[in-house]
């Protein structure tokens, strides 16, 4: 069965910094683009980031880009999301979901549970 | 960026009965990029439709996507008491991916 799990979310001060990370398993990871989507609790989805199948391709929301880093290591079936410069407007629960393509952006065919990051003093 | 504006906010509507929902986009999805998803409390997204008009897996057939262009639709032939959520649509067709900001279909 196909599954991503999400990982490393917390509380961190404004300025922080938190690497999320996202298992994958039950398909061919190296196979697929991946992405991060947020959604702050009661409000829409906010895409955040993807990359491509190698990780030689990625993409950044214009609210995150400079601040966080996509990565993957096929290797290890992982996917990152590294985060700095943490902001208030960062909280949000992250979802790991999968491209239905090797490119950086598509649709997202499977999703994670998701990971809590609270950004505050 | 392409905005996606989805109405109405909300639907309310009874078990059996017919939901049409709309997606309108601020330019032109590139070949009908375009995707729905049902989103319940406490759960992630589940994708329903994509490239406008095909179901994704496992997903029943009493929901189907018809448009182009700059206005799609989800329609649910019949409502099912599981189906009530909030729906959101999003466009793959061009960088960066964006959302609607989602359509709460509500038991009447």
């Amino acid at each position: 069965e196909v599954h991503l799990v999400e990982s490393g979310g917390g509380v961190v001060r404004p300025g922080g910094s938190l690497r999320l990370s996202c298992a994958a398993s039950g398909f061919t990871f190296d196979d697929y683009g991946m992405t991060w989507v947020r959604q702050v609790p009661g409000r829409g989805l906010e895409w955040v980031s993807g990359i491509n199948w190698r990780g030689s391709s990625t993409d950044y929301a214009d609210s995150v880009k400079g601040r966080f880093t996509i990565s993957r290591d096929n290797a290890k079936n992982a996917l990152y999301l590294q985060m700095n410069s943490l902001r208030a407007e960062d909280t949000a629960l992250y979802y790991c979901a999968r491209l239905r393509a090797k490119v950086a952006w598509h649709y997202m065919d499977v999703w994670g549970k998701g990971s809590t990051v609270i950004v505050s003093s | 960026e392409i905005v996606l504006t989805q109405s109405p906010g909300t639907l309310s509507l009874s078990p059996g009965e017919r939901a049409a929902l709309s997606c309108r986009a601020s330019q032109s999805v590139s070949s009908n990029y375009l995707a729905w998803y049902q989103q319940k409390p406490g759960q992630a997204p589940r994708l329903l439709i994509y490239g406008a008009s095909s179901r994704a897996t496992g997903i029943p057939d009493r929901f189907s996507g018809s448009g182009s262009g700059t206005d799609f639709t989800l329609t649910i032939s019949r409502l099912e008491p599981e189906d009530f959520a909030v729906f959101y649509c999003q466009q793959y067709g061009s960088s960066p991916v964006t959302f609607g900001q989602g359509t709460k279909v509500e038991i009447k």
